[in-house]
């Protein structure tokens, strides 16, 4: 079963805007990580953020957790065309990673 | 580093036969390694834990007669799909975390495997 929920859905910006996109859960987690996914391809890991942890940044991604809401976030600052692809949020319960449905990002030139 | 293979990357077979997929992890050790499978624009679906040298771990509703797992070395898992139906049709992707990397750490993935039944 799905453990995230992801919104939005959809998500339609041009190059030099900002994304952000929303994770929730339902259960205790002892990491949440953001992952990304090209058409067809395999995923690739963007960034891991603890329980313990509330933010986390890496280059143009920033990532917010809040435990009481059981609630993530997503941020890409800056986007380019190459940014195209779908991203997953997935909670880490004990050692298993349970996906959310993903947000499709669409970067536009 | 940290990379994880898949073999093949798309293989189309005819109703009945069995496909094997195998899942490398090529510069680092994996105890585990996990299969998922994904529908599409759809999420990742957890079929199984994968352990190695012991038998793997399913997921609720997912037959394990008909997803035959092996995890036989510190840098290898199969799937074997059997007697395959077009309901088999899928993207199956593997992952594999590093042994000396602890349980809770990223996961790293491989490209993944289309599987056509016709």
């Amino acid at each position: 079963s799905q453990q995230g929920e992801e919104d939005p859905q959809a998500l339609s910006i041009q190059e030099g805007e900002n994304a952000t996109m929303n994770c929730s859960y339902k259960t205790s987690i002892n990491n949440l990580q953001w992952y990304r996914q090209n058409s067809g391809r395999g995923l690739v890991h963007l960034i891991l953020i603890r329980s313990n942890e509330r933010e986390k940044h890496s280059g143009r991604l920033r990532v917010t957790l809040d435990t009481s809401k059981k609630s993530s976030s997503l941020l890409i600052t800056a986007s380019r065309a190459a940014d195209t692809a779908s991203y997953f949020c997935a909670t880490d319960s004990w050692g298993k990673l349970q996906f959310g449905a993903g947000t499709q990002v669409v970067v536009t030139p | 580093g940290a990379v994880v293979s898949q073999h093949p990357s798309r293989v189309i077979c005819k109703s009945g036969t069995s496909v094997k997929i195998e899942c490398r992890s090529l510069d680092f050790q994996a105890t585990t390694m996990f299969w998922y499978r994904q529908f599409p624009k759809k999420s990742l679906m957890l079929m199984a834990t994968s352990n190695e040298g012991s038998k793997a771990t399913y997921e609720q509703g997912v037959e394990k007669d008909k997803f035959l797992i092996n995890h036989a070395s510190l840098t290898l898992s199969t799937l074997t799909v059997t007697s395959a139906h077009p309901e088999d049709s899928s993207f199956y992707i593997c992952s594999a975390r590093d042994a000396l990397a602890g349980v809770y750490n990223e996961q790293f993935f491989g490209p993944g495997t289309r599987l056509t039944v016709l």
